[in-house]
């Protein structure tokens, strides 16, 4: 088992640019969803998915989209990236929203 | 709207104590409390989940407790070692039943 897997581990962003970050989990759990980590500000998060087809939004989700075609993917894609995003960025996947998190490696993001 | 604190200060403690982290919350009254382990670069990983009618959680030489009359859940490593230097996370669910992390603690442990 790989657990859950995020790609990139590191991206450099211009202002504007758009891009996708990767989550990928094999453990075949409905529940997924996204975080931003910033330093002081703990893990917010920013959109979630309760099973394939369906997402909602998080505390802060806005700039952000986010799908769920398969159980096992939720990319998450930045429109038009803004320093304000900054951030390492975790995907986690669970059972169910009340089980525990199981988080990935994370994706450290810079926007320029 | 719900609001988790943890001390924000850094804790050091010798080697062979017990580590005590807080974790404080308003607002609201969770059904559960989770508490996570993150190390420098790496994902957090979870510990123990506390369930609102459970005073007392073990796992090895970890204890958690969750007091919902104070709002506050304690997390206690007993014979701490160098190896259990890290941030330590809470996180309850809110209403919905989505998970609402607290900054974490920093505790190093000294040799």
């Amino acid at each position: 088992n790989a657990g859950v897997t995020q790609t990139p581990k590191f991206q450099v962003l211009k202002t504007g640019q758009s891009m996708t970050l990767q989550c990928a989990q094999d453990m075949n759990h409905e529940y997924m969803s996204w975080y931003r980590q910033d330093p002081g500000m703990g893990l917010r998060l920013i959109h979630y998915s309760v099973g394939a087809g369906i997402t909602d939004q998080g505390e802060v989700p806005n700039g952000y989209n986010v799908s769920r075609s398969t159980t096992e993917d939720f990319p998450l894609r930045l429109l038009s990236a803004a320093p304000s995003q900054t951030s390492v960025y975790f995907c986690a996947s669970s059972y169910s929203m009340k089980s525990e998190q199981f988080f990935g490696p994370g994706t450290r993001l810079t926007v320029l | 709207s719900q609001k988790i604190e943890q001390n924000s200060e850094a804790l050091n403690i010798q080697e062979g104590k017990t580590a005590t982290l807080t974790c404080n919350y308003t607002n609201y009254s969770p059904a559960y409390l989770q508490w996570y382990r993150q190390d420098p670069g790496r994902g957090p990983v979870f510990l123990l989940l506390i369930r609102e009618n459970e005073k007392e959680k073990r796992k090895e030489r970890l204890k958690v407790t969750f007091d919902t009359t104070l709002k506050q859940s304690l997390f206690h490593i007993t014979a701490s070692q160098p190896a259990d230097s890290a941030t330590y996370l809470c996180a309850l669910e809110r209403q919905g039943g989505k998970l609402i992390f607290g900054q974490g603690t920093e505790l190093s442990v000294k040799p």
